[in-house]
């Protein structure tokens, strides 16, 4: 069992939609980051969380410790918003930085 | 601010030969990481320094693998001699902590013929 696993893999929805990707992850940690990747290559880093909630825009990462699961949450979602999402979290006992598989998502117009 | 600077953007060499890559981190950042991603796939990390010493290391391929940031600010990483699974974007990002968001350069695209 990986340590951190998104769902879904893969996410194709319409344009101005509602999106949600999860992220749960089975140790203890630090923080937790939510990363964009375009076709192409660049990364962006969107969030970085400890605790509670966060929100940039359209976006927003909320983070539950107890359950260990973190969503990122996309609102009026549009074309440009396509790209593949990670999770990472960083590891309380040995500052391991742990990657997620991702969650590719395309918005269709 | 300036962002992450990578060096070469392209490499193209042949299986058995070696190659390095070099990144100089936004200034003032700590902390830095080398990332492999293979395409379709997400990215691996390789190692991760905290100023000159290494934070992790458990995925780096030692036998081959080689990575040094001397003076806790630039850093390259040497693969020697390569593979054609080496084959990959080389991703290097830097933050300002551990647990500080990362900034990622351009990368560096491997091609092992």
């Amino acid at each position: 069992k990986n340590e951190v696993e998104q769902s879904p893999q893969n996410l194709t929805a319409q344009e101005g939609e509602f999106i949600t990707i999860n992220c749960s992850y089975s140790v203890g940690i630090s923080a937790l980051h939510w990363l964009q990747q375009h076709p192409g290559g660049g990364i962006v880093s969107l969030f970085m969380l400890s605790s509670g909630k966060k929100k940039h825009g359209r976006l927003i990462a909320t983070i539950n410790i107890q359950e260990k699961h973190s969503s990122l949450h996309i609102t009026a979602s549009h074309p440009r918003d396509s790209a593949v999402y990670i999770c990472a979290v960083r590891m309380d006992s040995n500052y391991q930085l742990i990657w997620g598989a991702g969650t590719k998502l395309i918005i269709k117009p | 601010e300036a962002g992450v600077a990578q060096s070469p953007r392209y490499k193209i060499i042949e299986k058995r030969q070696s190659v390095a890559f070099w990144c100089n981190p936004i200034s003032g950042h700590a902390t830095l990481y080398w990332y492999q991603q293979i395409l379709g796939q997400g990215p691996k990390l390789l190692i991760q320094f905290q100023n000159n010493g290494v934070v992790d290391d458990s995925q780096l391929p030692k036998d081959r693998f080689s990575a040094e940031r001397l003076k806790g600010v630039d850093s390259t990483l040497k693969i020697q001699p390569a593979k054609l699974e080496d084959s990959a974007v080389y991703l290097c990002a830097s933050s300002w902590s551990l647990n500080q968001p990362q900034h990622f350069g351009d990368g560096t695209r491997l091609s092992i013929l």
